[in-house]
C-alpha cells in the first residue's frame, strides 16, 4: 500500500481484557517498528522486526506485551491482562532496511482501557 | 539527563518569520537524526533527516548538525499558519539496531 496502515484506529477495552493491534507496513519495507505514544510526550520504542525476526523487544514494558511478524509483512502487538496505564497511543512504523534509513509511521491506534 | 533533549514551547512566530527549533542530545554515538513533525491527533510525519555535520536544505526546511556540540536544528523559513504543530527530535544511535530515540517535541504556533 501507499502508507503504513494499522487497525483498529481506536480501541476501548475493560482492565483485563486481552487485545491485538494490526500493523501493516508500506510494501516491501523489511524493518518495522511499535512505539508508544503517552499524551504530550514523544514516542517510546517497543520492539523491532527485520522481516519476520525479532531483533529488538528491549522495550517492551512487560510480559503481558508480545508482537509478532510470522511471514515479514504484518505485524501484531498484543497486549494480555490490559491495565490502565497501557492506554496510549500505539505507532507502527516501517523503513526499507535496517541501519539508520529514514522511518515512516502509521496513523496509530488509540486504546483506552476502561 | 534525558537522551534527547526539546525546549517544550510553545515557540510562537509571526506568519512569515523564521522558526528555530533546537534540540540536544548526550550520546557522541548518535549518528542519524531526524525531525518529525506531529499534528495534534495525529502521528508523526518524516519532515527531514541528516546524518553529516553541516546544513541540509529542503524547501523552507533546513535542518542543521553539529555533532562536536550534540546539537541539531530545525530552521522553517516563511512560516505559515499549517506548520503550527509538534516538532519531534529523533536520533538513532549505533549498536541500538535502528530504533529511534524521541525528544518530548517542541510545540510551534505560527500567528496570524
Amino acid at each position: 500500500g501507499a502508507g503504513v496502515s494499522q487497525s483498529p484506529r481506536y480501541k476501548v477495552a475493560k482492565r483485563g481484557q486481552d487485545v491485538a493491534l494490526r500493523c501493516d507496513p508500506i510494501s516491501g519495507h523489511v524493518s518495522l517498528f511499535w512505539y508508544q505514544q503517552a499524551l504530550g510526550q514523544g514516542p517510546e520504542f517497543l520492539t523491532y522486526f527485520q522481516n519476520e525476526a525479532q531483533l529488538d523487544k528491549s522495550g517492551l514494558p512487560s510480559d503481558r506485551f508480545f508482537a509478532e511478524r510470522p511471514e515479514g509483512s504484518v505485524s501484531t502487538l498484543k497486549i494480555q491482562r490490559t491495565q490502565q496505564e497501557d492506554s496510549a497511543v500505539y505507532l507502527c512504523a516501517s523503513s526499507q532496511s535496517s541501519g539508520t534509513q529514514p522511518q515512516h509511521f502509521g496513523d496509530g491506534t488509540r486504546l483506552s482501557i476502561l | 539527563q534525558k537522551e534527547v533533549e526539546q525546549n517544550s514551547g510553545p515557540l510562537s512566530v509571526p506568519e512569515g518569520a523564521i522558526a528555530s527549533l533546537n534540540c540536544t542530545y548526550s550520546d557522541r554515538g548518535s549518528q542519524s537524526f531526524f525531525w518529525y513533525r506531529q499534528y495534534s491527533g495525529k502521528s508523526p510525519e518524516l519532515i527531514m533527516f541528516i546524518y553529516s555535520n553541516g546544513d541540509k536544505e529542503d524547501g523552507r526546511f533546513t535542518a542543521q548538525l553539529n555533532k562536536a556540540s550534540q546539537y541539531v536544528s530545525l530552521l522553517i523559513r516563511d512560516s505559515q499558519p499549517s506548520d503550527s504543530a509538534t516538532y519531534l527530535c529523533a536520533l538513532i544511535n549505533t549498536g541500538t539496531a535502528s530504533k529511534l530515540t524521541f525528544g518530548t517535541g517542541t510545540r510551534l504556533q505560527v500567528t496570524l
